[in-house]
């Protein structure tokens, strides 16, 4: 059975810094991994989706990293920003097609 | 991409009842996914809803708890019938969207709290 790990469980860091957030998963069959945000009341918003085949993806400020082989992803979020504050979530999607979601990581960004 | 709309945002409900929570989708989609989100847990998978068949439940959620209903390509809705206080969650809907029907795309979800 997959299973989906996020460390750390919480994080606060001062404006500017750069966030590192991992996620692991014991079954590297995977389709490919998703990292989500979940804002209170907004339900959950897509970021970056990475296929099984690459390495890693960029979207501005955002960049998420995969080692299949190792089952790891990282998500990096490069001069971070109070409205930066939120839960994010990864998700691998597996041989079944379903997602299978971290308990997530919540990001404190202080002024 | 798709914009998801959920009714209602949040309830309290008294055990016993049951709710129905509404899920819409601004383009036609194949599949929508119900998920729950007990407080501070992730997200679990409830059922896959296909329109014009029964919705498929995983383990450990059962119809008789969770009808679901998916009358046309985008719409759904969920019940969660005779609550309990551990029925407390989030309820969140979902669907695939995209050009390989890969991004999941979540609403903005139903709080539940059940006395």
């Amino acid at each position: 059975k997959q299973e989906v790990t996020q460390i750390p469980a919480a994080l606060s860091v001062p404006e500017g810094e750069n966030l590192v957030l991992n996620c692991s998963f014991t079954d590297s069959a995977i389709y490919n991994l998703q990292w989500f945000r979940q804002d209170p009341g907004k339900g959950l918003t897509s970021l970056l989706l990475i296929q099984s085949s690459q390495r890693e993806q960029t979207s501005g400020r955002l960049n998420a990293s995969l080692d299949k082989s190792s089952g790891r992803s990282t998500l990096y979020i490069a001069a971070s920003q109070p409205g930066d504050s939120a839960t994010y979530l990864c998700a691998v999607t597996d041989s079944w097609g379903k997602l299978q979601f971290g308990a997530g990581t919540q990001v404190v960004v202080t002024p | 991409s798709a914009v998801i709309s959920q009714k209602p945002s949040r309830d309290i409900c008294q055990r016993g009842t049951s709710l129905t929570i509404q899920c819409q989708v601004d383009s036609q989609v194949t599949m929508m996914f119900w998920y729950r989100q007990q407080p501070g847990q992730s997200l679990t998978l409830i059922a896959t809803a296909n329109q014009g068949s029964e919705a498929t439940y995983e383990s450990g959620f059962v119809i008789d708890k969770f009808p679901i209903s998916r009358p046309n390509l985008t719409f759904s809705t969920l019940t969660v019938s005779n609550m309990s206080p551990e029925d407390s969650s989030i309820y969140l809907c979902s669907v695939r969207s995209g050009q390989r029907q890969e991004t999941q795309y979540f609403g903005p979800g139903t709080r539940l709290l059940v006395l």
